[in-house]
């Protein structure tokens, strides 16, 4: 059975600090990995998707790494905002299965 | 151009109902998803099309759940005689070919409450 743990839970940061989470999953028939924003009262917005060894993104402030050999992927954001207040979730794409496993998302508030 | 949309965004009905939520998919993309949300919960795979087939229903609660696509575009999930723990936000999602490197493009969801 696959599994997508993603730490922390919830992190709560003041604007302007730097923050950054982690998606683990098994290593074993990777194709992709994604990662999502899910801000409440809204619908899940993709942020990316990487499919490489060593892929790195980034999308303004925002940043994320893949390392297939180990199986984690990190999402960095830079100088955090309010508005980066969100749950973020990441979710995977392994070559046997027809659907992504998601994780159970990092929630992230940002206090001004 | 136009998003992933669903309707209706807002459902109340009486336990013991039936009811029908629709998601019309981007164009051209070919794999559609259906999830839903639980209040407190994460986000909870229901069913997956590829064109107009359902290579993966495991995560249908039961079997009062359906779902079909036709024309490889519109889909319909179907809940009959609903009950209370039926009440979520139901999303729907598609993503472009090649299934799985592309990104799921989500709509703004079906609030379903039953009384």
């Amino acid at each position: 059975i696959l599994n997508v743990e993603q730490s922390p839970q919830s992190l709560h940061v003041q604007e302007g600090d730097s923050t950054n989470f982690t998606c683990s999953f098994p290593s074993s028939n990777f194709y992709a990995l994604h990662w999502y924003r899910w801000e409440t009262a809204k619908s899940p917005e993709a942020l990316f998707v990487m499919t490489l060894n060593g892929d790195e993104k980034k999308k303004g402030r925002i940043s994320a790494t893949l390392n297939t050999k180990e199986g984690y992927s990190y999402l960095y954001i830079k100088g955090s905002q309010p508005e980066d207040s969100a749950t973020y979730l990441c979710a995977l794409y392994a070559g046997n299965n027809r659907k992504l496993i998601w994780g159970l998302g990092t929630s992230l508030a940002v206090n001004p | 151009g136009a998003g992933v949309s669903q309707s209706p965004s807002n459902k109340v009905t009486e336990k013991g109902k039936d009811v029908e939520l629709r998601c019309d998919p981007i164009s051209g993309h070919t794999a559609l998803y259906w999830y839903r949300q639980s209040l407190g919960q994460g986000l909870e795979f229901l069913i997956y099309f590829q064109g107009n087939s359902a290579p993966d229903k495991s995560g249908l609660p039961s079997d009062r759940f359906s779902a079909e696509r036709t024309g490889g575009s519109v889909s319909t999930l179907t809940i009959q005689r609903t009950q209370q723990e039926d009440s979520a936000v139901y999303l729907c999602a598609s993503s472009p070919p090649p299934v799985g490197s592309q990104p799921q493009h989500f709509g703004d969801g079906t609030r379903l409450s039953i009384l």
